[in-house]
């Protein structure tokens, strides 16, 4: 059984166009994030959320709306994409609070925005 | 702020030993190793939580100095499988889940 699952794998639109990403774990996890990667291999957290409730929201474009209907799932909408939205979105889930609790990463999916 | 990984890349020979280091301006509560190979998500290897403790994975151990909030990986008799990248991700004492992840250190182990 895939741990953190992400669909789909590849993505590939047309700048202006919207798009979502979905996430879900079968792991209990309470946590779940949205990291991006880019060119470089950068790892740059987007969002986090604890519970459904989001707790971590850095300076990202409103264009990108996470949604967590439970806390097994959360998906990813980006609108209006852009040349740079493209990248690799990791989705990866936790369990915080309790000291030992490392990232569970889904296989990300590659978008490329043409 | 990122923490600073350094070398940005090391090539070895098969048995041979390497040490990667990651550097945070800020305290830490913990400071969590990734390794990711091409084209793959990126996968657990440690967690340290208390200064100067090291942990060990296979032939993998790391440590963590919290007063110089400094941790350093070392990789002994390196295999072929150990190529890939590998980044630090460094936890605030706030304990969010939130991890700031260095640049990445791409280590190439050549037969």
């Amino acid at each position: 059984d895939t741990a953190v699952s992400q669909t789909p794998k590849y993505l590939v639109t047309q700048m202006g166009n919207d798009k979502s990403i979905k996430c879900e774990q079968n792991l209990g996890h309470d946590t779940m994030y949205w990291y991006k990667q880019d060119s470089k291999k950068f790892l740059k957290i987007m969002f986090s959320y604890n519970n459904k409730e989001l707790i971590i929201n850095e300076t990202v474009p409103n264009r990108f709306s996470p949604k967590s209907p439970d806390k097994a799932h959360l998906n990813l909408h980006i609108n209006s994409l852009e040349l740079g939205d493209s990248a690799v979105y990791f989705c990866a889930s936790s369990q915080v609070g309790m000291g030992y609790s490392p990232l569970h990463f889904g296989n990300g999916t590659r978008l490329t925005v043409t | 702020q990122q923490p600073v990984q350094s070398p940005q890349a090391v090539i070895l020979r098969e048995g041979e030993d390497a040490v990667i280091n990651c550097s945070s301006s800020k305290a830490l509560y913990s400071v969590h190793w990734y390794r990711q190979k091409h084209g793959e998500a990126p996968v657990f290897l440690m967690i340290l939580l208390k200064g100067g403790e090291q942990k060990g994975h296979e032939k993998i151990s790391a440590s963590f100095n919290e007063k110089k909030q400094q941790s350093s990986l070392y990789l002994t008799a390196s295999q072929l499988s150990y190529s890939g990248t590998y980044f630090c991700g460094t936890e605030a004492p706030s304990n969010t889940g939130k991890l700031i992840f260095g640049q990445g250190t791409t280590l190439q182990v050549k037969p």
